[in-house]
């Protein structure tokens, strides 16, 4: 059964830092890696998806990397902004699993002035 | 407007009751889907549906259940709701057609089961 697991469950940078969010999951015959937003009161936002075949994914001060032989991937945010502050989950769609995604519980992220 | 709806948005009810939560999407998508969350637990799958005549159990259906009642229209009931069910619920679409098979997610529901 595949576990994803992201470290750590919370953070807070000051405004400016570049950041890096960890995900891990345990079963790397993955179809593909999402990374999602969550903002308070509201659903989730896809950001960045990484196919299998793919070792990275950029999106503006976003940039996704994936070593599925290692389990992980990892999202860096460069120049951190106080509109950043949300939870970040990853999750994980597995090759035969149809189209069922497995989460990991998320990264709290605050970023202040 | 938004793409995925949910409606209510929040809800209170009372242990035994029966409650429905519903959601439409207009992204013209043939797959829906029906997660929970838990506060420090991710995102848990309780149906999902392929198309109308297609409907399949998630990790977590155990009193729950669920109808498609058109491509665009998918509805998660309660049937006889219990405390633990708290939990903020969410909607997802997803086109089988694209490669990628990105997953678009509604607002969310919060319950609250006395």
């Amino acid at each position: 059964k595949q576990e994803v697991t992201q470290i750590p469950a919370a953070l807070s940078v000051p405004e400016g830092e570049n950041l890096v969010l960890n995900c891990s999951f345990t079963d790397s015959a993955i179809y593909n890696l999402q990374w999602f937003r969550q903002d308070p009161g509201k659903g989730l936002t896809s950001l960045l998806l990484i196919q299998s075949s793919q070792r990275e994914q950029t999106s503006g001060r976003l940039n996704a990397s994936l070593d599925k032989s290692s389990g992980r991937s990892t999202l860096y945010i460069a120049a951190s902004q106080p509109g950043d502050s949300a939870t970040y989950l990853c999750a994980v769609l597995n090759t035969g699993t149809a189209s069922k995604l497995t989460f990991g519980t998320g990264t709290r992220l605050q970023v202040t002035l | 407007d938004a793409d995925v709806t949910q409606t209510p948005r929040n809800r209170i009810t009372k242990t035994g009751k029966r409650i429905m939560l519903e959601c439409s999407q207009t992204k013209g998508h043939d797959r829906m889907y029906w997660y929970r969350q838990d506060p420090g637990l991710g995102l848990q799958l309780i149906y999902y549906s392929f198309d109308v005549k297609d409907i399949n159990k998630g990790e977590i259906s155990d009193g729950y259940s669920v109808s498609r009642q058109a491509q665009a229209k998918f509805s998660l009931s309660l049937e006889s709701a219990i405390p633990n069910q708290t939990a903020l619920y969410f909607c997802a679409t997803s086109d089988s057609r694209t490669r990628q098979e990105t997953q678009y997610f509604g607002p969310g529901t919060r319950l609250l089961v006395l």
